[in-house]
């Protein structure tokens, strides 16, 4: 199936650096969801844009919705050994059959002490 | 609370078993779900069911058979799997569809059941 454009595809950081991942998708979506994967767990929702060019803050994590409805980003700052995971943008569409989850290739974030 | 719960855990089954996996929700919400994800790659949508009818199918083989006995549960029915339908298998539920109502969309995840077919 479609799946968006999601960089970058991993990234090894120091402990307190910021961090910054972004998704591109060539269909305009209404909402977009950031979520948060630890291995062998379910995703977990961190931050859900419900407008363009909204921007929400949730603790350390900014995301926001761009102003084209085509991509959003998600920014982290200082990073600690439990931001460890692989991150998913998602964008929601609505269909005939109901709503849609098309999501990105996924961010694996490695965090070095 | 925005909790979903999905059991067992984990299950291991041979080709020829008959199992299901469980999924239940009480948040109230109308719109549940059914994905399957490989290792390191995004969640698939398989079924989705909206006020308890099935309304999306994406052609997902017959050895998959959703069931939703009422709003608060969706069953997923295995019968005759391959080797290749080992995943994890991940139940959401979501408010309402959009356009109904006004509701959110918000596709809230449970924690998964690790299939490992033989």
């Amino acid at each position: 199936g479609q799946q968006l454009n999601q960089s970058p595809q991993s990234m090894f950081i120091q402990e307190g650096e910021d961090v910054s991942m972004n998704c591109t998708s060539s269909s305009i979506f209404n909402t977009w969801l950031w979520y948060k994967q630890d291995p062998g767990e379910g995703p977990v929702l961190l931050i859900a844009l419900y407008k363009a060019g909204e921007l929400t803050s949730n603790g350390r994590l900014t995301a926001q919705f761009g102003i084209t409805r085509k991509d959003s980003f998600l920014n982290i700052s200082a990073s600690i050994p439990s931001d460890v995971g692989i991150y998913f943008c998602a964008g929601l569409g609505v269909t005939g059959g109901g709503n849609k989850l098309t999501f990105g290739t996924g961010t694996q974030l490695k965090v070095e002490l | 609370d925005t909790e979903v719960t999905q059991t067992p855990k984990h299950l291991v089954m041979g080709m020829t078993n008959k199992k299901s996996l469980k999924c239940e929700q009480h948040m109230g919400h109308r719109a549940m779900y059914w994905y399957k994800q490989k290792a390191k790659k995004p969640p698939e949508l398989m079924f989705v069911y909206s006020y308890e009818k099935l309304s999306i199918n994406e052609s997902v083989p017959s050895r998959f058979s959703p069931e939703c006995p009422n709003s608060s549960l969706l069953n997923l029915h295995l019968h005759a799997l391959q080797p290749e339908d080992s995943a994890l298998y991940l139940c959401a539920s979501s408010q309402l569809p959009r356009g109904l109502a006004g509701g959110t969309d918000t596709q809230y995840f449970g924690p998964g059941t690790r299939l490992t077919v033989l």
